[in-house]
């Protein structure tokens, strides 16, 4: 069963960049499409953006000019890293996993395994 | 950008069907997800490619989608079915999409 863990900082300065680390275990991390979602307190879900091993990523347009997801396939291990974060970027970050394919046509896309979430706080 | 909108809340009696609809411009031509996440607990899957049910996941829940609706229904909805369910889709534009949620209360 595949297991994900996220571990990075849990304060991070205004202006400064967040960065947090997913490692994969129980699986291939060429498996799936990577993401990474936050959930400001008491709030939905975000998409920020994906990785595939290959390096291929995807972000969201409304945090493209702020975000690098990045993967380091030997240790099973994708990044995250935000740059000039504000307190609306407090939230948690959640690493995600699926995969994604043609269905008759149509995309067919599903988060399968999550990591327990990690809060970032933004203060300084 | 691609918006998906959920009623912000849902109550239903034990043993009734709880329905959960999510809206989008012709969200019937995609393929919507949904997610059951509990107070402090990372979200789990519930439905895929509209209807399908991952293993593990009870029969009560199902989903259907078509025009411009996705519909997750439980059905015989038990004390612990309490929770926020949110939907997902993809956009071209905007790859993936989740729902605003809906916050399922059993009373």
């Amino acid at each position: 069963q595949v297991q994900l863990q996220e571990s990075g900082p849990g304060l991070v300065k205004p202006s400064e960049t967040l960065s947090l680390t997913c490692t994969v275990s129980g699986g291939s991390i060429s498996s799936y499409y990577w993401s990474w979602i936050r959930q400001p307190p008491g709030k939905g879900l975000e998409w920020i953006g994906y990785i595939y091993y290959s390096g291929s990523t995807n972000y969201n347009p409304s945090l493209k000019s702020r975000v690098t997801i990045s993967v380091d396939t030997s240790k099973n291990q994708f990044s995250l890293k935000l740059s000039s974060v504000t307190a609306a970027d407090t939230a948690v970050y959640y690493c995600a996993g699926g995969g994604i394919s043609v269905v008759r046509g149509v995309i067919s896309q599903k988060f399968d395994y999550w990591g327990q979430g990690t809060l970032v706080t933004v203060s300084s | 950008s691609y918006e998906l909108t959920q009623p912000p809340s849902l109550s239903v009696s034990p043993g009734q069907t709880a329905s959960i609809t999510c809206s989008g411009d012709k969200l019937g031509d995609k393929y919507a997800c949904w997610y059951q996440q509990k107070p402090g607990q990372s979200p789990v899957l519930v439905i895929y490619q509209d209807s399908r049910r991952p293993s593990g996941i009870p029969e009560r829940f199902s989903g259907s989608n078509s025009g411009n609706t996705a519909t997750l229904t439980i059905s015989g909805t038990q004390a612990m079915d309490e929770a926020d369910y949110y939907c997902q889709a993809w956009d071209s534009s905007t790859s993936y999409v989740f729902g605003t949620g809906t916050k399922v209360t059993v009373l």
